[in-house]
């Protein structure tokens, strides 16, 4: 079984520039939630696929998007880059409704984003 | 809007102390989650606390859960340096399975 995958590890980009980021969720898993999270603080939610289907949102512009393929892994797809955009972006796979109780989510090992 | 609050926010303490954290949440919610993350690295599932009274123990860890107080702990028992990292809770948003987090809690256990 092989765990939540992110790529790149690490990236640099400037100003109004656009990024993506990528990851794969672990075997079995149909869901995948994508978070910032800034030093020093505790993740915020970005938002969830679920089936290909975006299932919920958290506080973010519309500049930030995202998408699901069959296979379950997942696009986190920024425009126009901020300074403020600078941080961890990790992604998290997990059981979706109907397959569990529960909502435990098993975290990739993040995309540090720099922004110049 | 769900809030959910840690205290404390940093600790530092000796290696075979006991201490605990707490985690207040504002909303009804019995699916509460604990993970700790290491520096620089990713965040690692702790417990998942199901239920009112649910317990959970690994270690020199252990944390509980009390929905009618909205309160989570987390406890350490005779620390050693290697728990030190910091360790965050997260409570499901029982409408559609998004997790809000504390600010987390960060744990020096010195020598």
């Amino acid at each position: 079984e092989t765990g939540v995958t992110q790529s790149p590890t690490h990236l640099i980009k400037t100003r109004g520039q656009q990024v993506t980021l990528r990851c794969s969720s672990q075997s079995g898993h149909n869901t995948v939630s994508w978070y910032q999270q800034a030093l020093g603080q505790g993740p915020q939610f970005i938002f969830q696929y679920y089936r290909e289907e975006e299932n919920g949102r958290g506080n973010f512009p519309p500049r930030f998007s995202g998408l699901q393929f069959p296979n379950y892994s997942s696009e986190l797809n920024v425009n126009a880059l901020e300074l403020d955009d600078s941080a961890l972006y990790l992604c998290a796979s997990s059981w979706g409704p109907g397959l569990a109780t529960h909502n435990e989510q098993f975290f990739g090992p993040g995309t540090r984003l720099t922004v110049l | 809007e769900l809030k959910v609050e840690q205290n404390p926010l940093f600790l530092s303490m000796q290696e075979g102390k006991n201490y605990t954290i707490y985690c207040n949440y504002s909303t009804t919610s019995d699916r509460l989650y604990w993970y700790r993350q290491d520096p620089g690295k990713s965040l690692e599932s702790l417990f998942v606390l199901l239920s009112n009274g649910a317990v959970k123990q690994e270690g020199r860890l252990m944390a509980s859960l009390d929905t009618k107080a909205r309160l989570s702990t987390l406890h350490i028992t005779a620390a050693v340096h290697d728990l030190s990292a910091t360790y965050f809770c997260a409570v499901d948003m029982d409408s559609n399975y998004q997790l809000i987090w504390g600010a987390g809690t960060k744990l020096i256990i010195k020598p």
